[in-house]
């Protein structure tokens, strides 16, 4: 199957500062990205679905100033916490899907397991 | 509007027993279901995936799948657990109202004994 890479896998960061998330799909043309974030034992939540050259679009609740969502190849999405605090602190993961019907499958990255002290 | 429901937040079986895991949706149109496994810290892989051609969906790993309109479930299968099925399983579900983004239900964790 297609690969998504995600990095970094881990990352722990001061109250305060900003992550960058890096999703890759290596061996297709992700035309959509999708951001979930999953809380310990808990499901995924969709954040945003981003498709290339486009805005993000945003799922009721999520704070699109806060959670910055860039999508500007077909290849790389990335996902900025900005002035992160201990209430981010998550797992995050993308999925990136190439343009076709809803059969279409798609690739979840490994995720970013995000820790803010 | 769309949605999954797993029914049962964990579920153990002896190893050899038969794996079955529940699945009800929710969808004001035709839905595309999904069932995905999850180990420990890592992304998410797809078992199987619903499409219209066949209402009995067969995966990887020796899982399978029943669409059942009727009864608004796609419950998961598998004839017998083995030791390395222990993960979590989402399912998940879909339509063209949603932008294809997936819509994933709580998860059940599943457990295997010896």
């Amino acid at each position: 199957g297609a690969v998504v890479s995600q990095h970094p896998s881990r990352v722990i960061c001061k109250s305060g500062t900003s992550v960058k998330i890096e999703c890759r799909s290596l061996d297709f043309q992700a035309t959509t990205m999708f951001w979930y974030r999953q809380f310990p034992k808990q499901s995924l939540m969709l954040m945003a679905t981003s498709n290339e050259g486009s805005k993000a679009t945003y799922e009721q609740g999520v704070e699109k100033d806060k959670f910055l969502i860039n999508h500007a190849s077909l290849t790389l999405s990335t996902l900025t916490v900005t002035s992160a605090h201990p209430e981010d602190s998550s797992f995050y993961i993308c999925s990136a899907r190439s343009h076709g019907g809803p059969y279409t499958e798609a690739f979840f990255g490994q995720g970013t397991r995000l820790t803010v002290v | 509007a769309q949605s999954v429901t797993q029914l049962g937040s964990h579920v153990s079986v002896s190893e050899g027993a038969l794996v079955l895991l529940r699945c009800n949706y929710s969808s004001s149109v035709p839905p595309y279901l999904f069932w995905y496994v999850q180990y420990p810290n890592q992304g998410l892989q797809l078992l199987l995936k619903y499409t219209s051609a066949a209402t009995l969906v067969k995966g990887i790993n020796g899982f399978e799948a029943e669409f059942k309109k009727s009864e608004t479930s796609f419950h998961l299968t598998k004839p017998s657990a083995h030791m390395s099925d222990a993960a979590e399983y989402f399912c998940a579900v879909t339509n063209s109202n949603s932008g294809y983004a997936l819509n994933f239900g709580k998860g059940t964790s599943l457990l295997v004994t010896p």
